[in-house]
């Protein structure tokens, strides 16, 4: 069975705090850690795809580490704004083509 | 550029119907992917596509068939409708399978209730 763990569920911060949430994963057979941003009643956007152990990417005010090794995947965001409120979705990939979703952290950033 | 599109956006079904969740997508992506999302858990792939003529199952396949004729295309079928398959649905594409270095483009879901 391949479970992929989120937290914190959900979390609370106020506007220019800086935030993290975790992912870990089965490492067995890993191929990709994703990320995802996902908005009430929009579609899942994707942030980051990783591969490799050590592996880190940014996008503005939001960064990623990947840890292969050990299996988990930390995602940053640095001075949260409002608009950064989502549900972030990490999924691990693996070599059969499988495909496996967290239950996402919910954030809430409030002005 | 209309990505991934979904018909219908909401639908109510009494127990034992049949319908067809429609995906489409002009990005001319070979992988395309059935999700289905419920309260309190990750998304679970039901069945995929690695391209027209090739599908296979995903972790909840059971209750649901899935054909892929065109790249295009990719439905979904209920063909008993049970109370369980109760979901919000999304179907996915890629230009290579998720095991692969690149992104999934969602659709924007359908939203599925059984009575």
């Amino acid at each position: 069975i391949l479970n992929v763990e989120q937290s914190p569920q959900s979390l609370h911060v106020q506007e220019g705090d800086s935030t993290n949430f975790t992912c870990s994963f089965p490492s067995s057979n890993f191929y990709a850690l994703h990320w995802y941003r996902w908005e009430t009643a929009k579609s899942p956007e994707a942030l980051f795809v990783m591969t490799l152990n050590g592996d880190e990417k940014k996008k503005g005010r939001i960064s990623a580490t990947l840890n292969t090794k050990e299996g988990y995947s930390y995602l940053y965001i640095k001075g949260s704004q409002p608009e950064d409120s989502a549900t972030y979705l990490c999924a691990s990939s693996y070599n059969n083509n499988d495909m496996r979703f967290g239950a996402g952290t919910r954030l809430t950033v409030k002005p | 550029n209309a990505g991934v599109t979904q018909t219908p956006k909401f639908q109510v079904l009494k127990t034992g119907q049949s319908m067809t969740l429609q995906c489409a997508q002009d990005m001319n992506h070979e992988y395309m992917s059935w999700y289905r999302q419920d309260p309190g858990m990750g998304l679970r792939l039901i069945h995929y596509s690695v391209g027209a003529g090739i599908t296979d199952q995903g972790e909840v396949p059971n209750g649901y068939n899935v054909s892929r004729s065109t790249t295009e295309d990719f439905p979904l079928r209920l063909l008993s409708a049970a109370p369980s398959q109760t979901s919000v649905y999304f179907c996915a594409s890629s230009s290579l399978p998720p095991s692969s270095y690149n992104e999934q483009f969602f659709g924007p879901g359908t939203r599925l209730t059984v009575l």
